[in-house]
């Protein structure tokens, strides 16, 4: 089983949709959550942190639910700007310093139609 | 201001031949961190460097990989006698490190590597 989980997608969406994304991830241990965006052939880029109380950027509003290891994403009022790969990162991170990785998800490709 | 810089942007080489792969992080950034991305895999952390030593070098898929970096800056990553399932995109990211939060990685533009 994969530590983080997606829906592989293609979310077809028009324009002015709105779109939700789901994941979900296997190590407790996890401690810090995010979403990055990755456009074709880019290098990712990070889109929001996920906290436990809900987060809000805009049109994008993100949810981590610790109980259920579970992290949302809501894009409301799609753009055709915001096609594009949105990954689920969990980042292990030991205080001793021994690690400070990101575990990706495999990606959710949105495509926003016109 | 720069970012974090890799090079070559693309790599073509033979199976069997070794690859070096060069980041340049962001200025300041102490920790610096290798992945690969290949299809169908996504992305895969490799190793993670705090100044020059590697604390956490767990992704390092076999004993052909290898990683250093020096003066706390330039990371250079080795692959031996690549095989074409090495074929991949390798990205280099780069952080400031805050022991007790959180610091957000910054990717460079990555090297597609391809091993005919």
């Amino acid at each position: 089983r994969k530590e983080v989980e997606q829906d592989p997608g293609p979310f077809n969406v028009p324009e002015g949709a709105t779109v939700a994304f789901n994941c979900t991830y296997s190590n407790s241990a996890s401690q810090s959550f995010f979403w990055y965006r990755q456009d074709c052939r880019k290098e990712p880029k990070l889109l929001m942190s996920v906290y436990s109380s809900g987060n809000e950027d805009g049109r994008f509003t993100a949810q981590l639910n610790r109980a259920s290891q579970y992290i949302s994403l809501l894009i409301r009022d799609s753009k055709l700007s915001d096609s594009a790969t949105y990954l689920c990162v969990v980042n292990m991170r030991n205080y001793g310093g021994a690690t400070n990785k990101l575990i990706f998800g495999t990606g959710t490709l949105l495509a926003v139609q016109p | 201001g720069a970012g974090v810089s890799q090079s070559p942007s693309n790599k073509v080489t033979e199976k069997g031949k070794d690859v070096e792969l060069r980041c340049d992080p962001i200025s300041g950034h102490t920790a610096l961190y290798w992945y690969r991305q290949s299809l169908g895999q996504g992305l895969e952390f490799l190793i993670y460097f705090q100044g020059n030593s590697a604390p956490d070098k767990s992704g390092l898929p076999s004993d052909r990989f290898s990683a250093e970096r020096t003066g706390g800056s330039v990371s250079t990553l080795t692959i031996q006698r690549t095989q074409q399932e090495d074929s991949a995109v390798y990205l280099c990211a780069s952080s400031l490190m805050g022991r007790s939060s959180y610091n957000e990685q910054f990717f460079g533009p990555g090297t597609r590597l391809t091993v005919l």
